[in-house]
């Protein structure tokens, strides 16, 4: 298994619908997880971090699987503005300063 | 509060070419890192600093040397580019606490 694997998509929904992305993991040791949102030819910002179950944020709702090895990000209501690369990112098994592996992200796209 | 500044933002290069890559941050942080980023592939981190004066391999060092100028400043140097050095160059720091990446805008080369 890849140390970090998610569906690159694209997910083309209609506005006001509910949407989910998983990402699968293979350090089983990892203990935190992040996503962050990268617009078309810009940066990644951080979405939200996932520490233990799950987080919420508004719209946005992580879950974690630690069974699995999986983490989901649930978006509902999605908007126009949701539209965007989410980047699954956890810890690494292999080397690095950071020790931090990105996914290759998730591309969504909500329409009209 | 600029965050993290990166220049140039658009470099065209020909093989065999040398540049520098210039990355600072007014957020105080001790970290900072090199990533590089290619369609399909996520981002992989290049070289990391995790304190001034020091500097790191990480994933795909190959092809490109460091410098931690001060605690605010980090260049990437490319001494001989080749078209595979071709992606969009991001330089980030990690915040102490949360860890949360903080990402320049990106800087986009491509090699000839």
């Amino acid at each position: 298994r890849k140390e970090v694997e998610q569906d690159p998509g694209p997910f083309n929904v209609p506005e006001g619908a509910t949407v989910a992305f998983n990402c699968t993991y293979s350090n089983s040791a990892s203990q935190s997880f992040f996503w962050y949102r990268q617009d078309c030819r810009k940066e990644p910002k951080l979405l939200m971090s996932v520490y233990s179950s799950g987080n919420e944020d508004g719209r946005f709702t992580a879950q974690l699987n630690r069974a699995s090895q999986y983490i989901s990000l649930l978006i509902r209501d999605s908007k126009l503005s949701d539209s965007a690369t989410y980047l699954c990112v956890v810890p690494s098994i292999t080397g690095g300063g950071n020790k931090l592996t990105f996914g290759t992200g998730t591309q969504l796209k909500v329409e009209l | 509060n600029a965050g993290v500044t990166q220049t140039p933002k658009f470099q065209v290069l020909k093989t065999g070419q040398s540049m520098t890559l210039q990355c600072a941050q007014d957020m105080n942080h001790n970290s900072m890192y090199w990533y590089r980023q290619d369609p399909g592939m996520g981002l992989r981190l290049i070289y990391y600093s995790a304190s001034e004066g020091t500097t790191d391999k990480g994933e795909v060092p190959n092809g490109y040397n460091v410098s931690r100028l001060n605690k605010r400043e980090f260049s990437l140097r490319l001494e001989s580019a080749a078209p595979s050095q071709t992606s969009v160059y991001f330089c980030a720091t990690p915040a102490p606490n949360t860890g949360e990446l903080f990402f320049g805008e990106g800087s986009r080369l491509t090699v000839l």
